[in-house]
């Protein structure tokens, strides 16, 4: 059975700082992995979607990077901004099949 | 122009009721899930639909009920609802491709609160 783990649970960085937010799964053979933001009582936004064939994806500041042999992947954010905080969300499925969340990691950029 | 639209977007009841929340996606998605958020705001899918056929059911209670009557819908019907029920309920939808997928889109949540 899949599992998604994210460290840290939370973290709190002044503006402007570089950071990296990992997420690990349990079964490597995957299809996709997706990182989502989830900011407080909304929904939920993509933000990067990986193929299990790709190793990163960019979108502007943000870049996200896959190790399917390891199960891991990174999610960077560069140059921080309070803009940014807000929960970030892995998860990762097998094709077309309901994806597997991890617990997020909560952000908090400070001005 | 909404993509992954859910109403109500709150909704508080009382314990036994029954109530419904409705799903609409406008992006021509042949599959369509409900996911429950609980209050440790872990994710976790409850149903899947392809082409509006059952294709996941996890391990849900059968006062769950989903209903699709199209691809572009897909509701959500609770039976008795309980204390343990309230939630935060996510509809998502994506594009079926094989193996290769698109992104899931989600819809903004209906938080639903069992008195």
């Amino acid at each position: 059975k899949q599992e998604v783990t994210q460290i840290p649970a939370a973290l709190s960085v002044p503006e402007g700082e570089n950071l990296v937010l990992n997420c690990s799964f349990t079964d490597s053979a995957i299809y996709n992995l997706q990182w989502f933001r989830q900011d407080p009582g909304k929904g939920l936004t993509s933000l990067l979607l990986i193929q299990s064939s790709q190793r990163e994806q960019t979108s502007g500041r943000l870049n996200a990077s896959l190790d399917k042999s390891s199960g891991r992947s990174t999610l960077y954010i560069a140059a921080s901004q309070p803009g940014d905080s807000a929960t970030y969300l892995c998860a990762v499925n097998r094709g077309n099949t309901p994806l597997v969340f991890g617990k997020g990691t909560r952000l908090s950029v400070i001005a | 122009d909404t993509a992954v639209s859910q109403t109500p977007k709150y909704l508080v009841t009382q314990m036994g009721n029954d109530k419904s929340i409705k799903c609409e996606q406008n992006l021509g998605h042949d599959t369509m899930y409900w996911y429950k958020q609980d209050s440790k705001k872990f994710l976790k899918i409850m149903f899947s639909y392809n082409n509006k056929e059952l294709i996941i059911n996890e391990t849900v209670p059968n006062r769950f009920s989903p209903k699709s009557p199209d691809k572009a819908h897909l509701n959500l019907h609770i039976n008795s609802l309980e204390l343990g029920d309230s939630a935060v309920y996510f509809c998502a939808s994506s594009k079926a491709s094989g193996r290769t997928q698109e992104t899931q889109y989600f819809g903004p949540g209906t938080r639903l609160l069992v008195l």
